[in-house]
């Protein structure tokens, strides 16, 4: 069965640190896509990435950048600079096969605080 | 901002209840999502839904079902709400862009 392991319940980093979270996942498909997403101290969920099984470049976005490697089934995420804003707790996800839904599997959460 | 709205936002219940929670969006997206958040199991997701009519089920669909009649609507069902299905309900979509936009919640308490 589909696995999220994400082994860092929390963080905790001074602002303007670098920081990152990891996410090592588990599958028997090849197909396949991975997310990111943040849920900050008011409780919404925000999307932050979806990545699919066969695009392993990585990506950057501002301060956050993600990299993705198949031979580990690692799909981790780095804030770079982090700020006050940043602190949420941040779930890695899986949905196996071609529809967005497929098995879909969540991590634990790291919560990450960072601190001014 | 999908202009995805839940309703209602608060309910309490009682056990063996019929409830059904609404996702609304204007969006026209695609696909739809109902997940539930829960202390001590994170985020789950219940059932999806990829057009009109179609859906399957998630992680946890045991004791719900679901209905898109149009896309804008995305109705999740619990049938005979018990104690175990108190929770936080979020409903979200996925845009042609690959970009997903979540539902504020719902907070459902049954007694």
């Amino acid at each position: 069965a589909q696995k999220v392991t994400q082994a860092q319940t929390e963080i905790s980093v001074v602002e303007k640190e670098d920081v990152t979270l990891d996410c090592v996942y588990e599958t028997r498909d090849t197909t396949y896509y991975l997310f990111w997403y943040k849920q900050p101290p008011s409780g919404e969920l925000v999307f932050l990435i979806r990545r699919n099984s066969f695009d392993e470049q990585n990506e950057i976005s501002g301060r956050y950048s993600w990299n993705f490697q198949k031979s580990t089934s690692s799909f981790n995420f780095t804030i770079t600079a982090s700020q006050v804003v940043d602190s949420a707790v941040y779930f890695c996800a899986l949905s196996e096969g071609v529809n967005y839904g497929q098995n879909f599997v969540f991590g634990p959460g790291t919560r990450l605080s960072v601190l001014p | 901002d999908a202009g995805i709205t839940q309703s209602p936002r608060h309910k309490v219940t009682e056990t063996g209840t019929p409830v059904t929670l609404r996702c609304h969006q204007t969006e026209n997206h695609r696909y739809m999502y109902w997940y539930r958040q829960d202390p001590g199991h994170g985020l789950r997701l219940i059932h999806y839904s990829y057009g009109v009519k179609d859906t399957d089920k998630g992680e946890v669909s045991d004791g719900y079902s679901v209905s898109r009649s149009k896309t804008e609507d995305f109705l999740l069902t619990l049938e005979s709400a018990t104690s175990s299905q108190t929770s936080v309900y979020f409903c979200a979509t996925f845009s042609g862009n690959n970009e997903q936009f979540f539902g504020p919640g719902t907070r459902l308490t049954v007694l």
